[in-house]
């Protein structure tokens, strides 16, 4: 079973700060993605992540995947009211074809940026 | 148009209950979850259909049954509710492969009573 640790599990901030969020597993996986939720709402994809020492960048958000492909990292650079939310990562397993997508998630990192 | 769509939103009911979820997907995938949210807001998978086959069956009692009558739909009956039962359900759909995207539908929130 693949695990994925994700840290830190709460995160309260003011506006205007940076943060990072962890993801880490002793598995590899083919890809990553990453997930925000919002209360009352699905996750909604914001990146997938597929090729070890991957960095990708989305507005004020920088997406990293691991050279090993087993830890990635989420920093938001200036963080504003509208990123709080529910940051998820999850992992998939190429099964040579037949994982049909099946993700591990990690247990979500609780953002709150305060005005 | 909603890309994935899960009636009800909430759900309260009875221990001893049964209720059945239900989720639509317009995106044309071949492949639909079943998820379960619980209080710390982990995110584990339930069921995985394939093309109207079931392809994932992860541990889960069989007081649940999925049933898909066709490859947009994925509909959850729970027999017997229990106390635990209690979290938020979410539907899914993706392309199937390794890397493909979740799109969620918006959760059923259900409370066992």
């Amino acid at each position: 079973t693949q695990l994925l640790e994700q840290s830190p599990q709460f995160l309260s901030i003011q506006e205007g700060e940076n943060l990072t969020v962890y993801c880490n597993s002793s598995s590899v996986f083919s890809s990553l993605q990453w997930y925000r939720q919002e209360p009352g709402e699905g996750p909604v994809l914001l990146v997938t992540v597929v090729t070890g020492g991957e960095v990708k960048k989305l507005k004020r958000l920088t997406f990293q995947f691991g050279d090993a492909r087993k830890d990635s990292s989420l920093h938001i650079t200036a963080a504003q009211p509208g990123d709080t939310g529910l940051y998820l990562c999850a992992g998939a397993v190429d099964a040579g074809g037949t994982s049909y997508g099946k993700l591990t998630f990690g247990q979500g990192t609780i953002l709150t940026v305060h005005p | 148009d909603t890309a994935v769509s899960q009636t009800p939103k909430y759900l309260v009911t009875q221990m001893g209950n049964d209720k059945s979820i239900k989720c639509e997907q317009n995106l044309g995938h071949d492949t639909m979850y079943w998820y379960k949210q619980d209080s710390k807001k982990f995110l584990k998978i339930m069921f995985s259909y394939n093309n109207k086959e079931l392809i994932i069956n992860e541990t889960v009692p069989n007081r649940f049954s999925p049933k898909s009558p066709d490859k947009a739909h994925l509909n959850l009956h729970i027999n017997s509710l229990e106390l635990g039962d209690s979290a938020v359900y979410f539907c899914a759909s993706s392309l199937g492969t390794g890397d493909s995207p979740l799109h969620f539908g918006n959760g059923t929130r259900l409370t066992v009573t």
